[in-house]
């Protein structure tokens, strides 16, 4: 079945860098998106960014252009977040999702289970 | 970058009721808005898709409309497992904004 398999918590210090992953299985790979989304504890949904695997482009959100970059190794269907420079506030549960196009426009509607990012300083 | 802003931020509502959530987009998104529903400690889930299309699997008392810039989404008789956080997200272009979120309790 279509899914995607999420890397397990981590918790750094301020100012490290966090990569978590995002193992897809189920479909084929290359002709869907892969999109972040975090979630702050009690908080809202917040859009990250979004790569296209089969071309490489990505799209990101602007308050954290600079910091976070997602990338696809479609030899292994992984998609990958990486976020730098980690502040307190980016302690959140990331979530990856799969992108599908429709004739008016994208949605996301596979997602992972979530992963767990404890920021400390 | 445009924004949703989604109303109310809760309600209270009972097993039956029919419950509307509303998104206003900043600007014409061209139905390229979709809805989740999203319970404690759970993934998202999509349930509507370009404004009006119901995912497949998604029970039919959930429906969603527009108006222009403005966009609902209606649980036609409240059931017990719809107790949940409810989204709506612009894919018109990035970045794509979620709205705030409707907490809907008992």
């Amino acid at each position: 079945q279509v899914q995607l398999v999420q890397s397990g918590a981590e918790v750094k210090k301020s100012g490290a860098s966090v990569k978590v992953s995002c193992k897809a299985s189920g479909y084929s790979f290359t002709n869907y998106g892969i999109s972040w989304v975090r979630q702050a504890p009690g908080q809202g949904l917040e859009w990250l960014g979004w790569i296209i695997p089969y071309t490489g482009d990505t799209d990101y959100a602007r308050n954290l252009q600079g910091r976070v970059t997602v990338t696809t190794d479609t030899s292994t269907t992984t998609a990958y977040m990486e976020l730098r420079s980690l502040r307190s506030d980016d302690t959140a549960v990331y979530f990856c999702a799969r992108v599908q196009r429709s004739r008016m426009g994208y949605y996301m509607d596979v997602w992972g289970k979530g992963t767990t990012v404890t920021v400390s300083s | 970058d445009i924004q949703v802003t989604q109303s109310p931020s809760s309600l209270s509502a009972s097993v039956g009721d029919r419950v509307t959530v509303t998104c206003r987009a900043s600007e014409n998104i061209d139905s390229h808005l979709n809805w989740y529903q999203q319970k404690s400690g759970e993934a998202p889930k999509l349930l509507i898709y370009a404004a009006s299309t119901l995912q497949s699997g998604v029970p039919s008392r959930f429906s969603g409309s527009e108006s222009g810039t403005d966009f609902t989404l209606t649980i036609s008789s409240l059931e017990f497992e719809d107790f949940a956080s409810y989204y709506c997200q612009q894919t018109y272009s990035p970045p794509w904004m979620f709205g705030q979120g409707t907490k809907v309790d008992i």
